[in-house]
C-alpha cells in the first residue's frame, strides 16, 4: 500500500512569490491535513479537507490556502511568500476522524530566500 | 484550547537502557485521544502509540509502553532496551474525541530530541 506522498521534496522560492505544494492521500482516506513545521515551533495545524471540503483551518493568514481534489488529492498554495514561511510542510490523511491517528507524508521543505 | 507541553527538549540514554519521555496537556474535555509520534531525520512523522482517555490500561506496543495518568493529565512514554534505532524526535499529540469542526485536528506538543548513546 502506498503512503501518503507529498511534492515536491524541496522547493525554494523568492519572497512575494507563490508556492504550491501537492499531496496524495493513502487509498481510501478521505481527510487530509496540512501541517507547517518551523524550526522551534513545533507541528503548526494550517488546513483540514474532508469529501472535497475545507472544514477547519489554524491560525494561519489568508494567504495559506488549498483545495481537496475529487480522488482525495490535496494541495496548498503560499501566497506573497514571506521569509517566516520558510518551514517543513507535512501533510497527512486519516481514514474518518483519525481516531487511530494520522498517516504522515515526508514533507515538503520550502525555503524562501 | 488543548495545549500539549513537553517540558524536555532534549534527553539522551544509553543503548539498551530504559527512558521516559514527559508529556502533559491541558483540557477540559473527559474525552479523548492521545498519541506519540517519532520524527526521525527522513522527517516522516511515525505513530508509535495510542492511547483513549476513558481506557484506564495504559497502552502497550512492544518495546513503548505510556503512562497514563488522566487526573494529573500526564501522558509519559517509556522505552524500554533503547536501541539506536529509537533516536529521533518524539511529540505527543491529543486528539479530542468530540465531533465537530475544530476536533479532528492533532494538537502537538513542541517535541523530545532524543540521543541514542552506543
Amino acid at each position: 500500500e502506498a503512503g501518503v506522498t507529498q511534492s515536491p521534496t524541496h522547493l525554494i522560492k523568492t519572497r512575494g512569490q507563490q508556492a504550491t505544494l501537492r499531496c496524495s492521500p493513502i487509498s481510501g482516506h478521505t481527510s487530509v491535513y496540512w501541517y507547517q513545521q518551523a524550526l522551534g515551533l513545533g507541528l503548526q495545524f494550517l488546513l483540514w479537507y474532508d469529501e472535497g471540503e475545507e472544514r477547519n483551518r489554524g491560525n494561519f493568514p489568508p494567504r495559506f490556502s488549498g483545495r481537496q481534489f475529487p480522488n482525495y488529492s490535496s494541495e496548498l498554495n503560499v501566497n506573497a511568500l514571506e521569509l517566516e514561511d520558510s518551514a517543513l510542510y507535512l501533510c497527512a490523511s486519516s481514514f474518518g476522524g483519525g481516531t487511530y491517528g494520522y498517516t504522515f507524508g515526508s514533507g515538503t521543505r520550502l525555503t524562501v530566500v | 484550547a488543548q495545549t500539549v507541553t513537553q517540558s524536555q527538549p532534549e534527553m539522551s540514554v544509553q543503548e539498551a537502557e530504559t527512558v521516559t519521555l514527559s508529556c502533559t496537556y491541558d483540557t477540559s474535555e473527559s474525552d479523548y485521544y492521545l498519541f506519540w509520534y517519532k520524527q526521525p531525520p527522513s522527517r516522516q512523522m511515525i505513530l508509535v502509540i495510542r492511547q483513549e482517555a476513558y481506557k484506564q490500561q495504559n497502552a502497550t506496543e512492544n518495546r513503548f509502553s505510556v503512562n497514563f495518568q488522566k487526573a494529573a493529565k500526564s501522558f509519559s512514554l517509556k522505552i524500554s532496551d533503547s536501541q539506536l534505532g529509537d533516536a529521533a524526535m518524539y511529540f505527543c499529540a491529543y486528539r479530542s474525541a468530540y465531533s465537530g469542526a475544530g476536533s479532528y485536528q492533532l494538537t502537538f506538543g513542541k517535541g523530545t530530541k532524543l540521543s541514542v548513546i552506543p
